[in-house]
């Protein structure tokens, strides 16, 4: 089935841990980007990638680190966790030029 | 202030009515925009994309751009209580990058 994927679908995490949230899409889009969603925030930007090999910071980028080594996957990597990292984050992936974005079903992270 | 403004509802009506939900923008360089609708613990769904000012409809959806007012409105005809979900605005200024997001609205219709 053709779309993105999240893994893991939900995870709680030690402060101080690091963790890796993966994301992987098989519509061969060019550009792919993560966002987290809080509540009263809605949805904002940490990093993006509009091509393999690329990669861009977005709104929010402190904490938290990308890599793009091909075109379908792109991990999110937060070194040392902390509270304030809890969060429902969306992966998501577009054509440039294209219509619009397209997301994942999220990962749900949760901080102690 | 934020980019984009968006009423947080929740909207709450009743089966068959008619509803509006919108969204005001202060960055008169958003060209492209876009309504995603999201379940509980689901992502966004892209539903409707504009290109510029002007109406689009697709099925029970009509979604309308007034760049003059920087205002844009996402229409729904015969309302289902499945289309009960958090409704975002999204927009930017190059064709699928770099979105702002608004807060999203949450509808809830009622059977």
């Amino acid at each position: 089935i053709a779309g993105i994927t999240q893994a893991p679908t939900s995870q709680i995490l030690a402060a101080g841990r690091r963790m890796t949230l993966r994301c992987t899409q098989d519509m061969r889009h060019n550009a792919m980007y993560w966002y987290r969603q809080d509540l009263g925030l809605g949805l904002r930007l940490i990093h993006y990638s509009n091509t393999a090999g690329t990669t861009g910071k977005g709104e929010v980028p402190d904490g938290y680190s990308v890599s793009r080594a091909n075109t379908d996957d792109f991990p999110l990597t937060l070194a040392s966790a902390v509270p304030s990292q809890t969060s429902v984050y969306f992966c998501a992936s577009s054509d440039l030029g294209a219509k619009g974005q397209f997301f994942g079903p999220g990962t749900r992270l949760t901080v102690l | 202030q934020k980019e984009v403004e968006q009423d947080p509802g929740p909207l709450s009506v009743p089966e068959g009515a008619i509803v509006s939900l919108n969204c005001t923008y202060s960055n008169s360089a958003f060209q492209y925009f876009m309504w995603y609708r999201q379940y509980s613990r689901k992502g966004p769904e892209l539903l409707m994309y504009t290109y510029s000012s002007g109406n689009k409809e697709d099925g029970r959806f009509t979604a309308q751009v007034d760049k003059s007012s920087k205002y844009i409105s996402l229409f729904i005809r015969d309302s289902q209580p499945s289309d009960s979900a958090t409704y975002l605005c999204a927009m930017s200024g190059n064709a699928g990058n770099m979105l702002t997001f608004g807060g999203g609205t949450r509808l809830m219709v009622k059977p």
